[in-house]
């Protein structure tokens, strides 16, 4: 079945890059996600990259996908204090009737000032 | 804004009772979601239903069910409500069964 692990935190400090890492076991993923989680919050989508890139970047946003590994990453460059929440990735099944997504334990990333 | 909405935001209920919570999804999104989110459990998928039909079903209990209706908001009920089922219920909507799919805020259930 599938399977989502991430690292459970993550501290950076302020106007560094954070990297947060997520790997995953369904090769069949079509779609692989990052949200964010803040304090009492619902989930943000933050972005997406579909499985036949490599690269997506959005603003201070950097996705990485080795399909190879099932390695995937989220870079957020100029870390600000307003990044501080929990970050998810998931993926989400191709196969029809198996499009739900299927969530890592998540990610807190703790700002140091 | 994510353009979901759910209510209740917060609701406090005693064990053995049962609840409703409602969705309403982005406008023009055929697809909805249901996930429950525990401190010991993570994230995890409930039901899906696309266009009014149940799509896929995951971790749901017995004691849980859900509908979509003609105007393609959802409702998912819980009944015999146990201490466990306390958690925040996030529902999720997306235009088509392949696409990214925004969350609500959730509705945080607390069973005491």
């Amino acid at each position: 079945g599938e399977d989502v692990e991430q690292s459970l935190f993550l501290s950076v400090r302020e106007g560094d890059s954070s990297v947060i890492n997520c790997t995953y076991t369904d090769s069949s993923s079509t779609y692989l996600y990052w949200y964010k989680q803040e304090p009492g919050a619902g989930l943000q989508l933050l972005t997406y990259i579909f499985s036949n890139m490599d690269m997506k970047q959005d603003q201070r946003l950097t996705v990485l996908l080795n399909k190879k590994d099932k390695h995937l990453s989220l870079r957020i460059a100029d870390t600000q204090t307003g990044d501080s929440a929990i970050y998810f990735c998931a993926e989400k099944g191709a196969n029809f009737g198996n499009e739900k997504l299927t969530f890592g334990t998540g990610t807190r990333l703790t700002i140091i000032p | 804004d994510s353009g979901v909405t759910q209510t209740p935001k917060h609701l406090i209920t005693a064990t053995g009772q049962r609840v409703t919570l409602r969705c309403s999804p982005r406008s023009g999104d055929l697809s909805v979601y249901w996930y429950q989110q525990s401190l010991d459990q993570g994230l995890q998928f409930l039901i899906q239903y696309y266009n009014g039909e149940e799509r896929a079903k995951g971790n749901i209990l017995e004691r849980f069910s859900a509908q979509q209706f003609p105007d393609l908001h959802s409702e998912l009920n819980l009944s015999s409500l146990e201490l466990g089922d306390s958690a925040l219920y996030f529902c999720a909507s997306s235009v088509g069964w392949n696409t990214e799919a925004f969350f609500g805020q959730g509705t945080r259930l607390t069973v005491v």
